[in-house]
């Protein structure tokens, strides 16, 4: 079974540009989360969504911050336009609904603005 | 709100060394708690988790017991191994909640 997958795994663009994530979950978990680590610190939760709707999205920084998740399938993170504290690594986790304490991480994007 | 606080890293151990991360915990109801640990150029892992007080959880040598009445959920290897070189994150989630929260990582290395 193929584990939850992002891309890319690195991107470096300069303040002002914007920046599109994705991330595929694992095939047939409706709980999709995005959750990111700045700097070295906690890894904190932006925001949750069963299937295409955004259950939980208290953790988005600002609106320069967009997710979408047409379809209840693969998912996007935008940002837009990009700052440099917005520089840090990007997970990805999914779940089932019958098991949503435990969670599935991809491998992260790591951003860099320069 | 809930919280959870880890020791800060990094720390260095020799090959074989016995290993303690401490990790403690602030929150309200009855949460799952959980260690991930992140290899290096790999994604999160799900190492060991213990949903009630008093449970144990392992997994490949490591253990870490969920104890109430401390608020603690201390991760420790008897014999660590270069391979056990990563940073181990400490977390809790739960029930009818669907964030789960981070302490910062502890980074580990161990020299043969």
């Amino acid at each position: 079974e193929a584990g939850v997958t992002q891309f890319p795994s690195h991107s470096v663009i300069e303040k002002g540009q914007t920046v599109t994530l994705r991330c595929d979950p694992i095939s047939g978990h409706d709980n999709l989360y995005w959750y990111r680590r700045v700097m070295g610190k906690e890894i904190k939760f932006l925001l949750h969504f069963v299937k295409e709707s955004k259950q939980d999205e208290s953790g988005m920084p600002n609106n320069r911050f967009l997710a979408e998740r047409t379809g209840g399938t693969y998912s996007t993170l935008k940002v837009q336009p990009a700052e440099l504290e917005d520089s840090g690594v990007y997970f990805c986790a999914s779940s089932d609904l019958s098991s949503y304490n435990e969670q599935f991480f991809g491998p992260g994007t790591r951003l860099t603005v320069l | 709100g809930d919280s959870v606080t880890q020791m800060e890293g990094p720390v260095t151990l020799s090959e074989e060394a016995f290993l303690t991360i401490n990790c403690t915990y602030t929150a309200t109801g009855y949460p799952s708690l959980f260690w991930y640990v992140q290899y290096p150029g790999e994604g999160l892992q799900l190492l060991l988790k213990a949903t009630k007080a008093d449970d144990k959880g392992s997994n490949k040598g490591f253990e870490a017991t969920y104890r109430k009445e401390t608020t603690s959920f201390h991760l420790e290897k008897g014999s660590v191994q270069v391979s056990d070189s990563a940073v181990y994150f400490c977390a809790l989630s739960k029930p009818g909640g669907f964030k789960t929260i981070f302490g910062a990582g502890t980074r580990l290395f161990v020299k043969a």
